[in-house]
């Protein structure tokens, strides 16, 4: 069965640290993987996929099929990128994780 | 640029009573996935069309029913409301069908909140 684990529910750290948002999944094929963003009272929106190799907004994340790993990436975080990520396995539908609400501190 | 449309934004039913929510996609775009959002969880998958036909089907109670119309806008009825079906209805959208590789392009949702 198809599984996203995102562990951290809240996460805070301080302008222009790194911060890493952890997700692992579970699937037996090649899995599709996104990760959606949704800043406040705005709809959910892609952030990026793991197809694309590309970094939006500074962000990256790679696939390690190894560890079953697609976290998402960012050197130096700034407080506009305070929001919920989800990362989601998609089958056609998408399968999300419980999200991660990031806050970042001035 | 157009984004996908629910109506309504925010809905009060009581126990027992129907609901009807109503996504508009993305003009061109021919999928539409419908997901239900409860209290502190994740969304979770209900069912989608692509081109008038159901494509995928999720844990939609048999309480609800939905379709897509002619015109590709997708109506979500939900009848004998219970107090958990409390939650937020995100509607997406794809262009193409239902391919893996597609991105959603998601909705505002819509509020469901059953007294």
């Amino acid at each position: 069965a198809q599984r996203v684990t995102q562990p951290e529910k809240l996460l805070s750290v301080f302008k222009g640290a790194p911060v890493e948002l952890k997700c692992n999944y579970s699937y037996s094929g090649s899995p599709e993987l996104f990760w959606y963003v949704q800043y406040s009272r705005q709809r959910l929106q892609l952030l990026l996929r793991h197809i694309s190799r590309e970094s939006i907004k500074g962000f990256t994340a790679d696939l390690n099929k190894g560890e079953t790993s697609f976290h998402l990436k960012k050197p130096f975080a700034q407080e506009e990128d305070s929001a919920m990520y989800y990362c989601a396995l998609s089958r056609g539908r998408l399968y999300f994780g419980r999200g991660t609400q990031l806050t970042v501190w001035p | 640029a157009a984004g996908v449309i629910q109506s309504p934004r925010h809905l009060i039913k009581e126990k027992r009573e129907t609901a009807t929510l109503k996504c508009y996609p993305i003009p061109r775009h021919d999928t539409v996935y419908w997901y239900q959002q409860g209290p502190g969880q994740d969304p979770q998958f209900l069912i989608s069309f692509y081109e008038k036909m159901q494509s995928d089907k999720g844990s939609i109670p048999d309480r609800f029913s939905a379709q897509q119309f002619s015109d590709y806008h997708s109506e979500l009825n939900m009848s004998s409301l219970e107090l958990g079906d409390s939650a937020l209805y995100f509607c997406a959208s794809s262009l193409t069908g239902p391919h893996v590789e597609d991105e959603q392009f998601f909705g505002p949702g819509t509020r469901l909140t059953v007294l």
